[in-house]
């Protein structure tokens, strides 16, 4: 059974800076992994889909890389700013419609103006 | 496009009743899912559909029932309602199942008394 993990789980860091939010999941065997934002009270914001042909995908000021080998994935928030204090989480897609995607517990991230 | 639509936003019910959670995609998505999130278990499935008039159980699918007789819906049913399933519930569409990029729901916040 797929198990995603995210580390760490809460990160509090002054604007302006580079950061890295990890993402580890136990089945290669995945067809994509996804992003999303979650803000308090609210639904899910897709970021970045990345498939499992795929190194990494880019968006504006996020980078989201894939080694499925090594079972990991990162998120790279470039000149972070207040406006990205959210929780992020990741979903590996692991196939068939059963199992749906399998979420980490989220990272909550506190951007200190 | 108002994309995934989930009503109602906020819902109290006492042991035992029943309800119906609404969900309904305007992209003419096949793909549609529910999950529940609840604190420290991160988000699970529980029920999905692959198209109209077929549906298929997720990881927790016990006191829920789903339907779809339409592409565009993906009503979420609570039988007998128990405080087990005080949660957050979201609903998700993609274009397919395998591959492609997942749309949330704002979510329905549902206590249970």
């Amino acid at each position: 059974k797929q198990e995603v993990t995210q580390i760490p789980a809460a990160l509090s860091v002054p604007e302006g800076e580079n950061l890295v939010l990890n993402c580890s999941f136990t089945d290669s065997a995945i067809y994509n992994l996804q992003w999303f934002r979650q803000d308090p009270g609210k639904g899910l914001t897709s970021l970045l889909l990345i498939q499992s042909s795929q190194r990494e995908q880019t968006s504006g000021r996020l980078n989201a890389s894939l080694d499925k080998s090594s079972g990991r994935s990162t998120l790279y928030i470039a000149a972070s700013q207040p406006g990205d204090s959210a929780t992020y989480l990741c979903a590996a897609h692991s196939g068939g419609g059963a199992d749906g995607l399998t979420f980490g517990k989220g990272t909550h991230l506190i951007i200190q103006p | 496009n108002a994309g995934v639509t989930q009503t109602p936003k906020f819902q109290v019910l006492k042991t035992g009743q029943s309800m119906t959670l609404q969900c309904a995609q305007d992209m003419n998505h096949e793909y549609m899912s529910w999950y529940r999130q609840d604190p420290g278990m991160g988000l699970r499935l529980i029920h999905y559909s692959v198209g109209a008039g077929i549906t298929d159980q997720g990881e927790v699918p016990n006191g829920y029932n789903v339907s779809r007789s339409t592409t565009e819906d993906f009503p979420l049913r609570l039988l007998s309602a128990a405080p087990s399933q005080t949660s957050v519930y979201f609903c998700a569409s993609s274009l397919g199942v395998l591959g492609y990029e997942q749309y949330f729901g704002p979510g329905t916040r549902l206590t249970v008394t």
